[in-house]
């Protein structure tokens, strides 16, 4: 059911920095790429997503950059702060990334 | 808008005995449900897709006999985890979507324990 590739596994940053979180899909009929947060014990929340004919999706802290013809896209996480911490999942809808555990320390 | 609920939030029942979950959209109409499965520190697994009124499409190595999925309305679908073991103990998570959008709301999920 892999896919979805997804790195890193895991990420620690300093806060204020950039987290950066890389995502390549293998099936080019998929045209949906949400990425989600989930904390533990809770179902997955939508931060953004893309659709194909887009490159570039901004909305605050958060960016979503699309390489169609590489069928690879990556979120960006701005100012990173504390509470960004948890496990990020890309997704070529509906199928999920292996998952990123983001620490963001203070 | 957009919300998916999700009951019980957590079962804990003995091997050999069935569960139901239930998904709800509580305020638009889902024309597709997905379920999927969490193993612990591992990620969203897709166990299968279900329109309304038809027969839900599983995913490869997913038994259907042993996961019932019922999209009997816009607005509901079941999973019915039938003679529960051990193995199946994990966290369960619907989400709700709109074909035409392609948009998933995720439920809350269900943490089944089978002891």
């Amino acid at each position: 059911q892999q896919q979805v590739k997804q790195s890193p596994q895991s990420l620690i940053v300093q806060k204020g920095g950039i987290s950066i979180i890389n995502c390549a899909y293998e099936n080019t009929a998929f045209d949906y790429f949400p990425w989600y947060q989930q904390f533990p014990g809770k179902g997955p929340a939508l931060l953004i997503a893309i659709r194909p004919d887009v490159s570039e999706k901004k909305e605050g802290r958060f960016t979503i950059s699309f390489n169609k013809s590489a069928k690879q896209f990556s979120l960006h996480i701005m100012d990173s702060q504390p509470g960004d911490s948890a496990t990020y999942f890309c997704a070529a809808s509906p199928r999920f990334g292996a998952g990123t555990r983001l620490t963001v320390k203070p | 808008g957009a919300v998916v609920s999700q009951h019980p939030s957590r079962v804990i029942c003995k091997s050999g005995t069935s569960v139901k979950i239930e998904c709800r959209s509580l305020d638009f109409q889902a024309t597709t449900m997905f379920w999927y499965r969490q193993f612990p520190k591992q990620s969203l697994m897709l166990m299968a897709t279900s329109n309304e009124g038809s027969k839900a499409t599983y995913e490869q190595g997913v038994e259907k006999d042993k996961f019932l999925i019922n999209h009997a309305s816009l607005t509901l679908s079941t999973l019915t985890v039938t003679s529960a073991h051990p193995e199946d103990s994990s966290f369960y998570i619907c989400s709700a979507g709109r074909a035409a959008v392609h948009e998933q709301f995720f439920g809350p999920g269900t943490r089944l324990t089978v002891l």
